[in-house]
């Protein structure tokens, strides 16, 4: 079991409504990373945080924003929801310049 | 940009034989990382073994093992004496360094393991 925790495990909202979805790192890791898993898809890449600031983005629009804290936890913001945002999403955290990274259990979305 | 292809969309394999999941990748990168992941059926990524591509031993990590062949830009994941907790979905990565950057993960191929 890793130290990765995210919060809520499942979700329902209403297409156009906006989630806040959030991710507690391991313990001395300062790196953060969200990925969408749609169903029967392998994960895709959303953002990187690093020390509180954005470090590398994947193909998503700008309606997905993040936030990094001290603490280094993260929270993945989606505003008006659409029903193609229903999938997994999973947050891995790694220190930055090594390869291992640990997942969470991650968050079910579903928008109806 | 990356590419990771997974031509494999289910395997099976008798328990305690071995079985190889394939994985090929395209990349411009002098310098990337290629990762296999295990994601039971709770969601969660179980992450098995990684390969530098500066590395010139095949990675190897208890019963998996990775067989990096550069030229051909292939990383498959080898799986010895399977075990029943061995059926998952398995999923091919790869990142733009070194380090574990914007990985681009393949569409997975699922092992189911027969008593």
């Amino acid at each position: 079991e890793t130290g990765v925790t995210q919060s809520p495990t499942h979700l329902i909202k209403t297409r156009g409504q906006q989630v806040t979805l959030r991710c507690s790192s391991q313990s001395g890791h300062n790196t953060v990373s969200w990925y969408q898993q749609a169903l029967g898809q392998g994960p895709q890449f959303i953002f990187q945080y690093y020390r509180e600031e954005e470090n590398g983005r994947g193909n998503f629009p700008p309606r997905f924003s993040g936030l990094q804290f001290p603490n280094y936890s993260s929270e993945l913001n989606v505003n008006a929801l659409e029903l193609d945002d229903s999938a997994l999403y999973l947050c891995a955290s790694s220190l930055q310049g090594y390869t291992e990274a640990f997942f969470g259990q991650g968050t079910r979305l579903t928008v109806v | 940009a990356q590419k990771i292809t997974q031509t494999q969309p289910g395997m099976f394999v008798q328990e305690k034989e071995a079985v190889t999941l394939d994985c090929t990748y395209d990349t411009s990168d002098q310098s990337y990382g290629l990762f296999w992941y295990k994601q039971p059926s709770s969601g969660e990524m179980i992450f098995l073994i990684y390969q530098g591509s500066y590395d010139e031993q095949n990675a190897t990590e208890g019963r998996y093992s990775l067989n990096f062949q550069k030229a051909r830009k292939s990383a498959n994941l080898v799986i010895s004496a399977s075990q029943l907790g061995d059926s998952a979905m398995y999923f091919c990565a790869m990142s733009h360094s070194g380090g574990y950057q914007k990985v681009t993960f393949g569409i997975g191929t699922k092992l189911q393991v027969i008593p």
